[in-house]
């Protein structure tokens, strides 16, 4: 099955422990992103990805970290997390080629820092 | 820089009954794309229909429709014969070439259906 999987879809930590949320695509897709969402902010890009060994910041990148170093995973780090990224995070990837190529996405991680 | 925004933060609809959904955006460009998402309670987000800048006929997919008006700059989203399961939150996005290929997406709209 085609499918977008983030992991752990659910965490919890405080404040200045590192973490780590995995993506993995299985569709080939070359471009991939991060997603915060907020309630009444709607969602808003933190990085995101052309393809391998390409990253760029997105609209809200400050604390977190990417990479790409394969072409179907694009880890999303947090160094040392504060309470207000607090949030649900989305990965998504589609094919790079085409403007009406839709984004898939991930279920989603809720994280909580405390 | 673009912009989206759904000015309706709630909305009720009777169940079978057809409710419409608003979406503006502003941007420079003139090739672009608009893209409506849904996301029930349990959080996923699921594409629901495309709207290109240069097409001529608005998109369709099933019971959604895309109510594009190109001059005001407005991509509402139509959907017929509501059911209990079309409860969720719905979000418009656009996507330009001038601004990197990023998804720009509105604040959202909480549709709740009534039976």
């Amino acid at each position: 099955e085609a499918q977008v999987t983030q992991n752990p879809r659910y965490l919890i930590t405080v404040t200045g422990k590192k973490l780590t949320v995995t993506c993995s695509q299985n569709m080939n897709h070359e471009y991939m992103s991060w997603y915060r969402q907020d309630p009444g902010l709607g969602l808003r890009q933190i990085y995101y990805s052309m393809n391998v060994e390409v990253t760029d910041k997105g609209d809200v990148p400050e604390g977190y970290k990417v990479s790409r170093k394969e072409k179907r995973n694009f880890p999303l780090i947090l160094e040392s997390p504060s309470p207000n990224q607090t949030s649900l995070y989305f990965c998504a990837s589609r094919i790079s080629q085409g403007p009406n190529s839709p984004l898939h996405f991930g279920n989603g991680t809720r994280l909580t820092v405390t | 820089a673009q912009k989206i925004t759904q000015t309706q933060p709630g909305m009720f609809v009777q169940e079978k009954e057809a409710v419409t959904l608003d979406c503006t955006y502003d941007t420079s460009d003139q090739s672009y794309g608009l893209f409506w998402y849904k996301q029930p309670s349990s959080g996923e987000m699921i594409f629901l229909i495309y709207q290109g800048s240069y097409d001529e006929q608005n998109a369709t997919e099933g019971r959604y429709s895309l109510n594009f008006q190109k001059a005001r700059k407005s991509a509402n989203l139509v959907i017929s014969a509501s059911q209990l399961g079309d409860s969720a939150m719905y979000f418009c996005a656009m996507r330009s070439n001038n601004a990197g290929n990023m998804l720009t997406f509105g604040g959202g709209t909480r549709l709740m259906v009534k039976p």
